[in-house]
């Protein structure tokens, strides 16, 4: 469960979707979430997805989870400046009290 | 509610030294976690502690210790400071219930400087 993949980087136009995506290694992991960190701030959660799911939609974002390939994707629509951030992904195990974060992918929105 | 509080927001402290970082859960959080962050490593997982008892732990050296208090309060421990310690310490609370959605809740961090 330790080895979480992200590409470090995403440049995007406003009003373009972004795709960040992930790969993870933990076939027992439980939930899968994703993260959004600002200059300076804490982590965010924007959203999560169990297991047995193969997509979530909530809003502008769209989560996409291939088991089988254990990739998960994080779509964001009609991205704007303020969605510039770095995005973690991250996948919970050990009854879902131990969490394993990617490197992160820093998002950089031109406008 | 009051979110997860985290002291100091800055140290600098010099090799061989050791430090103590304190975290506040959010009232009724029993399970604090504590993650170092640094530029290309991405968060890395230190430990997880639920009703003052260590209940799960990352892959770093004895020097990173950790405790946690009766109020869920948990202070977290590095001894013989290395440059490589230089992070960004997070730590976050849930609620910790086994099996279940635990949404983790993050604190600001703590920016650790070793000189």
């Amino acid at each position: 469960g330790e080895d979480v993949e992200q590409s470090l980087f995403l440049s995007v136009r406003e009003g373009d979707s972004s795709v960040i995506n992930c790969t993870y290694t933990d076939s027992s992991s439980t939930y899968l979430y994703w993260y959004k960190q600002e200059p300076g701030a804490g982590l965010q959660l924007l959203t999560y997805i169990f297991s047995n799911m193969d997509m979530k939609q909530d809003q502008r974002l769209t989560v996409l989870l291939n088991k089988k390939d254990k990739h998960l994707s994080l779509r964001i629509a009609d991205t704007q400046t303020g969605d510039s951030a770095i995005y973690f992904c991250a996948e919970s195990i050990n009854h879902g009290n131990q969490f394993y974060f990617g490197t992160g992918t820093s998002l950089t929105v031109i406008p | 509610k009051a979110g997860v509080t985290q002291t100091p927001r800055y140290l600098i402290k010099t090799r061989g030294q050791q430090v103590t970082l304190s975290c506040s859960p959010i009232s009724g959080h029993r399970s604090v976690s504590w993650y170092q962050q640094t530029p290309g490593q991405g968060l890395q997982f230190l430990f997880e502690y639920f009703s003052e008892t260590q209940r799960n732990k990352g892959n770093f050296p004895g020097r990173f210790s950790g405790r946690q208090f009766s109020n869920s309060r948990s202070e977290m421990n590095v001894s013989t400071l290395e440059l490589g310690d230089s992070a960004l310490y997070l730590c976050a609370s849930s609620t910790g219930l086994a099996g279940s959605h635990n949404e983790q809740f993050f604190g600001p961090g703590t920016r650790l400087t070793v000189l």
